[in-house]
């Protein structure tokens, strides 16, 4: 069965820094690119991040682009966000989600809650 | 960036009854594969979304076959049969042919 389970999740201070991680458990996790989609409250979802399977490719919304860094360890089976000069807009739950071979993302963890302010 | 919108923003529905969402991009989907990389995504109240259907009309695995999906270019649809109460939340559409990936902005489906 596919796992995700993210952490790291807080209050931080406009301006502050978080880093979120990931652990990915029940399939080739070194296999797959792996994304980073938040949510603010009582909104929709919003693509914030990828990173390709060997790390090769990052991408980056505009929104985050100089301020959070995604990363991962294949060995760890785990993925992290650091985020940096966060700005009150920040705030959302933020769901790791595994990309699937079809274009699409499939696997969605429970979500971790980060809260500027 | 491509555009994704949903209509309608709410929809009551009647057990049982069906129901439509429409879904438009800004740009086609069309890859230069060929495949048309249009998904759609449920996520019931406080829950993570769920992938119902990827490629405008595959069905996930576990998806009830009351759920399908259609269309092409840059007009598709989800269409819910006989809805059932566990069909309660929001709908979101979205686009797989480029970066930055885009959502459309969530149907609610209730229950009248």
């Amino acid at each position: 069965e596919v796992q995700l389970v993210e952490s790291g999740g807080g209050l931080v201070k406009p301006g502050g820094s978080l880093r979120l991680s990931c652990a990915a458990s029940g399939f080739s996790f070194s296999s797959f690119s792996m994304n980073w989609v938040r949510q603010a409250p009582g909104k929709g979802l919003e693509w914030v991040s990828c990173i390709s399977s060997e790390s090769r490719y990052k991408y980056y919304a505009d929104s985050v682009k100089g301020r959070f860094t995604v990363s991962r360890d294949n060995a760890k089976n785990s993925l992290y966000l650091q985020m940096n000069s966060l700005r009150v807009e920040d705030t959302a739950v933020y769901y790791c989600v595994r990309e699937s071979s079809s274009s699409s993302v499939d696997y969605w963890g429970q979500g971790t809650l980060v809260a500027v302010s | 960036e491509v555009v994704m919108s949903q209509s309608p923003l709410s929809l009551p529905v009647t057990l049982g009854q069906s129901a439509s969402i429409s879904c438009r991009s800004s740009q086609s989907l069309v890859f230069s594969d060929g495949n048309t990389y249009l998904s759609w995504f449920q996520q019931r109240p406080g829950q993570s979304p769920r992938r119902l259907i990827y490629k405008v009309s595959k069905r996930d695995s576990g998806v009830p076959d009351r759920f399908s999906g259609s269309g092409s270019g840059t007009d598709f649809t989800l269409k819910i049969s006989r809805v059932e109460a566990e069909d309660v939340g929001v709908y979101y559409c979205m686009q797989g042919i480029e970066w930055p990936l885009t959502f459309g902005g969530g149907t609610k489906v209730e229950i009248k």
